[in-house]
C-alpha cells in the first residue's frame, strides 16, 4: 500500500513567521513530488513541484526533497493570512499523467 | 497552467436518480483524466483513470456500474453516479493531463448532495 504521511495540524503560526509543512512517503519509486493548497470548499491548487534532492524555491515557498529519507517539506517564508489553508502532499511514480497519491494534509493557521 | 474546467460546481439531486459531471480541458489535448472523491475533512482519494479511448481504470473497492466514466474525446469526461445514495454525497474532482505533461491540472470540483 503506498502511502503519504502528514501530520494533520493544525498547524498554527504567527503571520510574519516562517511556516514548515512536512510528509514522508513510502514507495521508493516516487519520482515527483508536489504540494498543493485547498482552501475550504474549493479544489487544490499547485504550489509547488519538485523531482530531484535539494532545495527548489519560488518566491515565499521553498521545496525540500530527500529522497533517501523519503521526506519532502515546504516552507512558507513571511506567512500571510491568506496563507491559511489545507496543505496536500502528492507524490507519483512518474510524471503528470500518472496518478497522485495525496497525504490527509496539513491545516495551516496563520494567526495575525 | 492549462484550463480544467469542471460542470457543475454544485449539484443537489434525489436519492435514486443519476447524475452527471463533466470535466473539460480548455486548452490542451487531455490523454489521460483522473476522478477523486473527498469528504469533509479528509484528503482526496482517486477513484479511477481514464484514458481517452480506454475504458476507465477503478481504483479498489470503487463501483464501477455505480460510477460510469466515460472519456470519449481528448477533451471531455464524464462521471455519472447512478442511483445516488445520501452517502454518495461529497466533493467530486477530475484532474488532466496530456502527453508529457509533468503535472495534472485540477478542475473546480462538483459538491453533490443527494437528499
Amino acid at each position: 500500500q503506498k502511502e503519504v504521511e502528514q501530520n494533520s495540524g493544525p498547524l498554527s503560526v504567527p503571520e510574519g513567521a516562517i511556516a514548515s509543512l512536512n510528509c514522508t512517503y513510502s514507495d521508493r519509486v516516487s519520482q515527483s513530488f508536489f504540494w498543493y493548497r485547498q482552501y475550504s470548499g474549493k479544489s487544490p491548487e499547485l504550489i509547488m513541484s519538485i523531482y530531484s534532492n535539494g532545495d527548489k524555491e519560488d518566491g515565499r515557498f521553498t521545496a525540500q526533497l530527500n529522497k533517501a529519507s523519503q521526506y519532502v517539506s515546504l516552507l512558507i517564508r513571511d506567512s500571510q493570512p491568506s496563507d491559511s489553508a489545507t496543505y496536500l502532499c502528492a507524490v507519483t511514480a512518474s510524471f503528470g499523467n500518472e496518478k497522485l497519491t495525496f497525504g490527509t494534509g496539513t491545516r495551516l493557521t496563520i494567526i495575525p | 497552467g492549462a484550463v480544467v474546467s469542471q460542470h457543475p460546481s454544485w449539484v443537489i439531486c434525489k436519492s435514486g436518480t443519476s447524475v452527471k459531471i463533466e470535466c473539460r480541458s480548455l486548452d490542451f489535448q487531455a490523454t489521460t483524466m483522473f476522478w477523486y472523491r473527498q469528504f469533509p475533512k479528509q484528503s482526496l482519494m482517486l477513484m479511477a483513470t481514464s484514458n481517452e479511448g480506454s475504458k476507465a481504470t477503478y481504483e479498489q473497492g470503487v463501483e464501477k456500474d455505480k460510477f460510469l466514466i466515460n472519456h470519449a474525446s481528448l477533451t471531455l469526461s464524464t462521471l455519472t453516479v447512478t442511483s445516488a445514495h445520501p452517502e454518495d454525497s461529497s466533493f467530486y474532482i477530475c484532474s488532466a493531463a496530456g502527453q508529457g505533461f509533468t503535472e495534472a491540472f485540477f478542475g473546480q470540483g462538483t459538491r453533490l448532495t443527494v437528499v
